[in-house]
């Protein structure tokens, strides 16, 4: 059965500190991984991954795949209360169309 | 429009009531889903449109529930003789392209059904 398994569930830190979270992930006929962030009602997209060891950045923001050990990191570096969110990933199932998303890290981030 | 929109964004209605929800996605965009997040949870897939049509109808809980999409714009998610179960963010996202997993998913802010 495909599924994604996110951790961890919730986070709490402070400004400035560097968080590491986790999405690791069991799926046939992998295709691509993406993470997103969601503060209220919509996820916003951040990053798509496809190939193994090929690190997308973007501003404090960084995320890298490892298709042999079938997971993926996202980095937060410099964190600031505006980067409190629920942080979900999601890979697309084989031969549907349909996301898998896993349950999300609720990351809170303290003044 | 600039992105995707759904109405209403919030709907409170009665057990047993039926309800409709929309979806506008972004122009252009031939590929549209429908999800639902209850609390505390991640996103639960209900079903999967490209164009007018649905390959995927999987995710749908029931029969219950049925969605439509017109002119491969608009569509509507059904939700028929609501439960209290039902209640939850019912998120619409769309894409460019075919859904072939590696098309970036642009969603609307929700609608949040609370079912008394």
């Amino acid at each position: 059965e495909d599924k994604v398994v996110q951790s961890p569930l919730s986070l709490v830190v402070h400004e400035g500190d560097t968080v590491t979270l986790n999405c690791s992930y069991e799926v046939t006929n992998f295709r691509s991984l993406l993470w997103y962030k969601q503060e209220k009602k919509a996820p916003t997209f951040l990053f798509m991954l496809t190939s193994s060891g090929i690190e997308k950045k973007s501003g404090r923001l960084s995320s890298i795949l490892d298709k042999k050990e079938l997971f993926s990191i996202l980095n937060i570096t410099a964190t600031q209360t505006g980067d409190s969110a629920i942080y979900l990933c999601a890979v697309p199932t084989s031969g549907t169309y349909k996301y898998i998303f896993g349950t999300g890290t609720r990351l809170k981030v303290l003044a | 429009g600039a992105g995707v929109s759904q109405s209403p964004s919030n709907k409170v209605t009665e057990k047993g009531k039926d309800v409709e929800l929309r979806c506008d996605p972004i122009s252009g965009h031939t590929a549209l889903y429908w999800y639902r997040q209850s609390l505390g949870q991640g996103l639960e897939f209900l079903i999967y449109f490209q164009g007018n049509s649905a390959p995927d109808k999987s995710g749908l809980p029931s029969d219950r529930f049925s969605a439509e999409r017109t002119g491969g714009s608009v569509s509507t998610l059904t939700i028929q003789r609501t439960q209290q179960e039902d209640s939850a963010v019912y998120l619409c996202a769309s894409s460019f392209r075919r859904g072939e997993g590696t098309d970036t998913q642009y969603f609307g802010p929700g609608t949040r059904l609370t079912v008394l």
